[in-house]
């Protein structure tokens, strides 16, 4: 079974600065997605950035970007110029590649602190 | 387009009781899914449906059945409600043009004493 491993039950940063949030899985899967949900107070889950196994390239949308170690098994959510905004419970969910069922981490909650 | 809806959106149950949670898309999705989450555990998979008449169980089935009524529809029922099923349910759905991203209803806070 696959497992999804976040070891930082929390973290901070100041607001404008770069905060980075850990994640290894363990799959025998070649085809597979990697996910970041980001979950604010209001409950929504929002889906952040996803990663395709098949892709070298790291993904990046605006302000978070990842750093995928595909040998390592580490899929790493980076978050530049960080802001208030941003403090929430985040996830990080991994799904095969044919079957849409996520496995998710445990979550990390971050604070910004101004 | 209100994406995906859950009622209700709190409710608090005494254990035995039994009780129904709503679920529906209007975005066309073939898949929907059931999640139940617990402080400190992440999301974990209850049941969910690849297509329409057909469910299946996930990673914590029990105590739990569930209905795909048709396709925008995915029930979630508790027969017998015991206090180890307090927790946020959240429905899910997917498919159509963006078959990676998994769409969450707002959730449905239960606590059964």
């Amino acid at each position: 079974a696959q497992t999804v491993t976040q070891s930082q039950p929390e973290m901070s940063v100041q607001e404008a600065e770069t905060v980075t949030l850990s994640c290894t899985y363990d799959t025998s899967e070649s085809d597979y997605y990697l996910f970041w949900y980001k979950q604010p107070p209001s409950r929504q889950m929002i889906l952040v950035i996803r990663q395709e196994a098949y892709k070298q390239q790291n993904a990046t949308e605006n302000r978070f970007s990842v750093n995928f170690q595909k040998a390592a098994k580490s899929f790493s959510l980076k978050i530049s110029d960080s802001q208030l905004g941003d403090a929430a419970m985040y996830f990080c969910a991994y799904r095969r590649g044919s079957n849409y069922k996520l496995t998710f981490g445990k979550g990390t909650l971050l604070t910004v602190n101004p | 387009n209100a994406g995906v809806t859950q009622t209700p959106k709190f409710q608090v149950l005494k254990t035995g009781q039994s009780m129904t949670l709503q679920c529906a898309q209007d975005m066309n999705h073939n898949s929907m899914y059931w999640y139940r989450q617990d402080p400190g555990m992440g999301l974990r998979l209850i049941y969910y449906s690849a297509s329409e008449g057909t469910t299946d169980k996930g990673e914590v089935p029990n105590g739990y059945n569930v209905s795909r009524l048709n396709k925008r529809e995915f029930s979630l029922r508790l027969e017998s409600a015991a206090p180890s099923q307090t927790s946020v349910y959240f429905c899910a759905s997917i498919g159509g043009q963006k078959p990676y991203e998994q769409y969450f209803g707002p959730g449905t806070r239960l606590t059964v004493t």
